[in-house]
């Protein structure tokens, strides 16, 4: 099958700082990403619709100056945490569409820790 | 807004025994997929199995089956020969036609017991 993956797998940062995570599809094109985030022993909430070359569709209760999103190609979409603090400490996951398919493939997910 | 219940936090069941996972939801849609992913430790997503809510045929893969109920908006998932790779946590996750965005339930946590 498809294959999404994720980058970095985990990061540790300092509060006040911005953390970027990558999300690739590699080897499909995919016009539609999606970011989640996973609390522990919780389900996965979505953030965020991320569309190639449109500003993203944040849900209710996201802050989109917080946790910008950029789609630059068929096969990248960034999620960049500013200014983290401890409380973004989360799993974060991403998604892809494939669009032959009508399929969505899963990252491996980023874990990132916020000191 | 549509919601997704799983009502079962953790179960357990015996090696080549077969288990069944509740999932219930709410919809005023017609047109929907409602899919069973599996999160294994190491928590990557995989797709178990997913039912277009149009079909009346229950959807099966393999040793994973479903119980689709419409009208009652009951999505159960049936592992037949649970085998010791089947322990994970077990999202049910509705999805309206033509967004691509899932609502996920808060899942099962399912331990296959040698």
């Amino acid at each position: 099958g498809a294959v999404v993956s994720q980058h970095p797998s985990r990061v540790i940062c300092k509060s006040g700082t911005s953390v970027k995570i990558e999300c690739r599809s590699l080897d499909f094109q995919a016009t539609t990403m999606f970011w989640y985030r996973q609390f522990p022993k919780q389900s996965l909430m979505l953030m965020a619709t991320s569309n190639e070359g449109s500003k993203a569709t944040y849900e209710q209760g996201v802050e989109k100056d917080k946790f910008l999103i950029n789609h630059a190609s068929l096969t990248l979409s960034t999620l960049t945490v500013t200014s983290a603090h401890p409380e973004d400490s989360s799993f974060y996951i991403c998604s892809a569409r494939e669009g032959v398919t009508d399929t969505q493939y899963f990252g491996p997910g980023t874990r990132l820790t916020v000191l | 807004a549509q919601t997704v219940t799983q009502s079962q936090p953790e179960m357990s069941v015996q090696e080549a025994e077969t288990v069944t996972l509740s999932c219930t939801y709410d919809t005023s849609e017609n047109n929907y997929y409602l899919f069973w992913y599996k999160q294994p430790p190491s928590r990557q997503m995989i797709l178990v199995i997913r039912q277009e809510a149009y079909k009346q045929q229950n959807a099966t893969e393999n040793r994973f089956s479903v119980n689709f109920q419409k009208a009652a908006k009951s999505f159960s998932l049936k592992i037949s020969d649970s085998q010791l790779g089947d322990t994970a946590m077990y999202f049910c996750a509705f999805m309206k036609t033509g967004t691509y965005k899932y609502i996920f339930g808060t899942g099962t946590r399912l331990k296959v017991l040698a």
